[in-house]
């Protein structure tokens, strides 16, 4: 069975602060994705990553997929209240092609 | 653009109640479609998926049922709803089976 860890599963800065969020497996994911989710609201992907190694930039975020394809991470750089949220990560599976998803990181950032 | 529409966004129902939610999505053709149930602030668990009109996939057993019985309409019902059905429920589509998702706005749901 395929899991997906997400760590820590709660944060909570202040602004300006930096942070790391990890998503780990032992097993292999062909591609991995990172969702946001407010309250009361639908997730929402932020972003794809494929490539064993690859980095991928969105403003002050930054994700990374492990060499292996077992792990990813997020960083966020300077981190502001408009951060706060449910970061997920989701890997595509091996049986159905399902979307494995983590149990999610609650973040918030204090002003 | 595509969308999608889920409603409704809050529900209050007794024990033994049916239920029936509805999921719309707009702008695309033979969406693959999806029910999932999220615990407060945790993960996405997958109820059912669908690839085509009728075909549905179920993966966990319980108390609900889900049909298709138009290309872009998912529906998620139950006969009879237990304390154990309250949660937060997401409809989703995506173009593949295991590329990105795009999620409706969900209904919370409580069973009293």
């Amino acid at each position: 069975t395929q899991l997906l860890e997400q760590s820590p599963q709660f944060l909570s800065i202040q602004e300006g602060e930096n942070l790391t969020v990890y998503c780990n497996s032992s097993s292999v994911f062909s591609s991995l994705q990172w969702y946001r989710q407010e309250p009361g609201e639908g997730p929402v992907l932020l972003v794809t990553v494929v490539t064993g190694g690859e980095v991928k930039k969105l403003k002050r975020l930054t994700f990374q997929f492990g060499d292996a394809r077992k792990d990813s991470s997020l960083h966020i750089t300077a981190a502001q209240p408009g951060d706060t949220g449910l970061y997920l990560c989701a890997g595509e599976g091996d049986s159905n092609y399902q979307l494995i998803w983590g149990a999610g990181t609650k973040l918030i950032i204090k002003p | 653009s595509q969308t999608i529409h889920q409603w409704p966004a809050t529900l209050v129902q007794p024990v033994g109640s049916p239920l029936s939610l509805e999921c719309t999505v707009e702008g695309t053709s033979n969406p693959n479609l999806y029910w999932y149930r999220q615990a407060a602030g945790r993960g996405l668990q997958l109820l059912f998926y669908s690839v085509g009109i009728g075909q549905i996939s179920s993966e966990v057993p319980q108390n609900l049922s889900a049909s298709r019985p138009q290309d872009r309409q998912f529906i998620l019902s139950s006969k009879k709803l237990l304390l154990s059905d309250s949660g937060f429920y997401l409809c989703a589509w995506s173009a593949r089976i295991g590329e990105k998702l795009f999620f409706g706005s969900g209904t919370q749901l409580s069973v009293l």
